[in-house]
């Protein structure tokens, strides 16, 4: 059975870091692409990032470039998401998910999220 | 950017059918899949590639994708239905994008 934790969410002041986790099993977590999503508390599903099986190739949303970086351990079949620089919209439920079919998609398996909160 | 449009809300009666549209510049180019978000709960998969059901999914859900209009079509919609709605497609930015998001309420 395919299962994506998140975990690593939390209140951070805005301006601070915060480091989210995916742990992965069930499937071969080194053969798939990667993604993050999040989801503002009342609002609707918005992609953040995607990294490749051996991280080489990465993508992210306009509105992080710079200040959010994907990456992976495919050793320990966990997915990250380091963020600094947070800022107030960057509220959000986070979900870790699986790429069945780059590029097209579908995000086939979610985690059930983890819930960051940037507010002084 | 690409931009995907759905309806805020749509209503069914117990036992008929739902339409759920997600509208998009020539959208039947593209590849669109449908996610389920009960209230709390992560969003589920339920079409792919316009049409097609992953496992465990009812056949009572269906997708369809021309033109500029894609459409989940939901029959004999029952209460465990009553959900939110998004459409998501690939765009070549890269980007991934998702529609708004559509709340399903059966009557």
């Amino acid at each position: 059975e395919v299962q994506l934790v998140e975990s690593g969410g939390g209140l951070v002041q805005p301006g601070g870091s915060l480091r989210l986790s995916c742990a992965a099993s069930g499937f071969t977590f080194s053969s798939y692409w990667m993604s993050w999503v999040r989801q503002a508390p009342g609002k609707g599903l918005e992609w953040v990032a995607n990294i490749k099986q051996d991280g080489s190739e990465k993508y992210y949303v306009d509105s992080v470039k710079g200040r959010f970086t994907i990456s992976r351990d495919n050793a320990k079949n966990s997915l990250y998401l380091q963020m600094n620089s947070l800022r107030a919209e960057d509220t959000a439920v986070y979900y870790c998910a699986r790429v069945l079919r780059v590029p097209v998609g579908p995000f086939d398996y979610w985690g059930q999220g983890t819930l960051v909160t940037v507010s002084s | 950017s690409y931009e995907l449009t759905q309806p805020l809300s749509v209503s069914v009666a117990l036992g008929q059918t739902a339409r759920i549209t997600c509208g998009g510049n020539n959208i039947g180019s593209k590849n669109v899949h449908w996610y389920q978000q009960k209230p709390g709960q992560a969003p589920v998969l339920v079409i792919y590639r316009d049409s097609n059901r992953p496992s465990g999914i009812p056949e009572r859900f269906s997708g369809s994708n021309s033109g500029n209009t894609a459409t989940l079509t939901i029959s004999r919609a029952q209460a465990g239905d009553e959900a939110d709605y998004y459409c998501q497609v690939w765009d070549s930015s890269p980007n991934w994008v998702f529609g708004g998001g559509t709340k399903l309420t059966v009557l």
